[in-house]
């Protein structure tokens, strides 16, 4: 079994849709869950990141822990174009892991105007 | 942006022949990291640094060694590269107690 598992897509939806991406997790040590944004032919960039379970928003991205389940998302509302990217969930134990991330697949987002 | 450069950007080689990518930053970030991207697996560690001289191995690290001789410099060395190594690789930075890693922009590196 994966650590992490993340639907790929691709994810195709119009501009004004609400999008919702998701990750499952089978390492208990997680403890901080980040969401990373990555343009075509650009590094990942960090989008948001959560600590503890429940919901944190940022304008139109909302990201969701609900570590009972071990199930993180993202919400983005009112899709834009310039939304299109690969979005990859990431996760970090903390402690003594040296910063180290484990990703996700990574997800395909196209939005069409 | 933060500051970490990768060279070189783009390299096609050839099977067998050792290649190293070198990352710079001007973070003074202590922890630095290789990832391989390819499709379907996400971003996967290779090796990490977490001090000079000081370095582990990662999830993909078969094939791979680096190398830290200054804080700013991270090298990744394929000692004789294989088609398997067809990727586009990432170097990341971290600075101690931050949970946020800087990418770079990647090397794409093509094995024919």
């Amino acid at each position: 079994q994966k650590e992490v598992e993340q639907d790929p897509g691709p994810l195709s939806v119009p501009e004004g849709a609400i999008v919702s991406l998701n990750c499952t997790y089978s390492n208990s040590a997680f403890q901080y869950f980040m969401w990373y944004r990555q343009y075509s032919r650009k590094g990942p960039e960090l989008l948001m990141y959560t600590y503890s379970s429940g919901n944190k928003e940022d304008g139109r991205f909302t990201a969701q822990v609900d570590k009972s389940s071990k199930y993180i998302s993202l919400f983005i509302r009112d899709s834009q174009p310039s939304d299109s990217a690969t979005y990859l969930c990431a996760f970090y134990a903390g402690g003594t892991s040296y910063g180290k991330l484990t990703f996700g697949q990574g997800t395909i987002l196209t939005v069409h105007p | 942006d933060a500051g970490i450069t990768q060279s070189p950007r783009h390299k096609v080689t050839e099977t067998g022949t050792p290649v190293t990518l070198r990352c710079h930053q001007t973070e003074n970030h202590r922890y630095m990291y290789w990832y391989r991207q390819d499709p379907g697996h996400g971003l996967r560690l290779i090796h990490y640094s977490y001090g000079v001289k000081d370095t582990d191995k990662g999830e993909v690290s078969d094939g791979y060694s680096v190398s830290r001789s200054k804080t700013e410099d991270f090298l990744l060395t394929l000692e004789s590269a294989t088609s398997s190594q067809t990727s586009v690789y990432f170097c990341a930075t971290s600075g101690v107690g931050n949970t946020e890693a800087f990418f770079g922009q990647g090397t794409r590196l093509t094995v024919v």
